[in-house]
């Protein structure tokens, strides 16, 4: 079955303190990888999209890349308003529909 | 353009009612999905459709169901509500032509259910 694994479960930043977070995903054929962002009581707002493995995309102070396993968000000397629930969803090959992560929670204190 | 839009936003009922969702997706987005998010299980796959069709359904009793109109907007129901589907309803418009194609979902803000 295929999965998609995120961590750390939570992230507790200083404010300006730099991190990534993880999105792993079983390697059966991926036709696309999607960030979001969900703030409490809300719907996940959409973030990026990566196709293909070395694949990078940039939005102020978060970067996200992709390798052949896993992917990664960065995020840039960040805000307290940075803080929210990253979720990652996996397209695999096939007719599967979207396949999500559980987020990973991250706040920014200042 | 208006986002994606869900009615009501909070609904509250007791074990063994039913409970009828609404979405209305971008203008032009022809796919709509839901979801169910919890905090255990996070979001699950509960069924696309596109076209007034149901092109795909994840692994939910069938209490649950949906249907698309001509206009693309789409109902969900859900009959005989059990305490554990106390959950966040959310629904996600794309324009994905064919199944398997990589179109971005667009979310909605959800719709707050809580089964007494």
């Amino acid at each position: 079955e295929d999965q998609v694994t995120q961590s750390p479960e939570a992230l507790r930043l200083q404010e300006g303190e730099s991190s990534s977070l993880n999105c792993s995903y079983t390697v059966s054929g991926l036709r696309g990888l999607f960030w979001y962002r969900q703030d409490p009581g809300k719907g996940p707002e959409f973030l990026f999209t990566l196709y293909s493995a070395g694949e990078e995309k940039e939005k102020e102070r978060l970067k996200a890349t992709l390798t052949k396993k896993e992917s990664f968000l960065h995020i840039t000397a960040p805000k307290p308003e940075d803080s929210a629930t990253y979720l990652c969803a996996v397209l695999f090959s096939g007719n599967t529909p979207l396949v999500f992560g559980k987020g990973t929670r991250l706040s920014v204190i200042a | 353009k208006a986002g994606v839009t869900q009615t009501p936003r909070y609904l509250i009922k007791t074990r063994g009612q039913q409970v009828t969702l609404s979405c209305s997706p971008i203008s032009g987005h022809r796919s709509v999905s839901w979801y169910q998010q919890t905090p255990g299980q996070g979001l699950q796959f509960l069924f696309e459709y596109f076209s007034e069709t149901q092109r795909n359904k994840g692994n939910f009793p069938g209490r649950f169901s949906g249907r698309q109109f001509s206009n693309s907007r789409s109902e969900m129901n859900v009959s005989t509500l059990e305490l554990g589907d106390s959950a966040l309803y959310l629904c996600a418009s794309s324009t994905r032509p064919r199944q398997g194609a990589t179109d971005t979902q667009y979310f909605g803000p959800g719709t707050r259910l809580t089964v007494l």
